[in-house]
């Protein structure tokens, strides 16, 4: 089966400046997560989607954050405006309901450099 | 909420040696504990997992052992070959929080020829 799928691999961006990230989830996974995988360090996660509801954004920033999955599909997760300390590699991935609940699957994540 | 404190950082082993990571977790209702592999540049990637329900689970060369007691568990890869070489990160969620893992700070894997 497909892999989840994340574009863009690699943003340089300015500080204050906007950016939004891509998911694809693997087909007929009801649950997707955002993590955010600071260099040296597990992966933290920014939110979690059920279908397209939100189940968990406790760690999500939402002052500069937001994400959303419409259609209980794709996800976006954008940043505005970016600050020094998003630099990090932001990790998608999802998960079924029905079986393995906790079974995750994760993208080749994309990393962001704020200069 | 969960933290989880994963040991040591780094660890470096000879090429058939056996490895050792441990994991302390807070939280007495976590009951899913799965280890990913992360190679450099890499994504995840699930290698095992333990419920709270099994003392130890093993898949070949990996097995994973979890004293819920303690709330520790741990990684033992035997016969370690190069191509283990990687971070190794643990995690911990509970059902009641619908899958939300908390990763541990990583552990660097180097496994000499």
């Amino acid at each position: 089966e497909a892999g989840v799928a994340q574009s863009p691999r690699y943003k340089i961006i300015e500080k204050r400046q906007s950016v939004a990230f891509w998911c694809n989830p693997i087909s007929g996974h009801a649950t997707l997560y955002w993590y955010q995988q600071i260099l040296g360090q597990g992966p933290k996660l920014l939110i979690q989607f059920q279908n397209n509801g939100v189940v968990d954004d406790s760690q999500l920033p939402k002052d500069r954050f937001s994400a959303e999955r419409l259609k209980g599909v794709d996800s976006t997760l954008k940043i505005q405006p970016a600050k020094l300390e998003d630099s990090a590699v932001y990790l998608c991935a999802s998960s079924l309901v029905e079986e393995r609940l906790y079974e995750q699957y994760f993208g080749p994540g994309t990393r962001l450099t704020v200069t | 909420g969960e933290n989880v404190e994963q040991h040591p950082s780094t660890l470096s082993v000879q090429e058939g040696d056996s490895a050792v990571i441990k994991c302390t977790y807070s939280d007495s209702a976590s009951n899913y504990f799965p280890w990913y592999k992360q190679e450099l540049g890499k994504r995840p990637q699930l290698i095992i997992d333990i419920r709270s329900n099994v003392g130890e689970k093993k898949d070949q060369r990996i097995a994973v052992t979890l004293n819920k007691t303690a709330k520790h568990f741990s990684l033992h890869i035997t016969e370690t070959q190069p191509e283990d070489s990687a971070v190794y990160f643990c995690a911990a969620s509970n059902d009641n929080q619908g899958g939300k893992l908390i990763f541990g700070q990583g552990t660097e894997l180097s496994v000499k020829p």
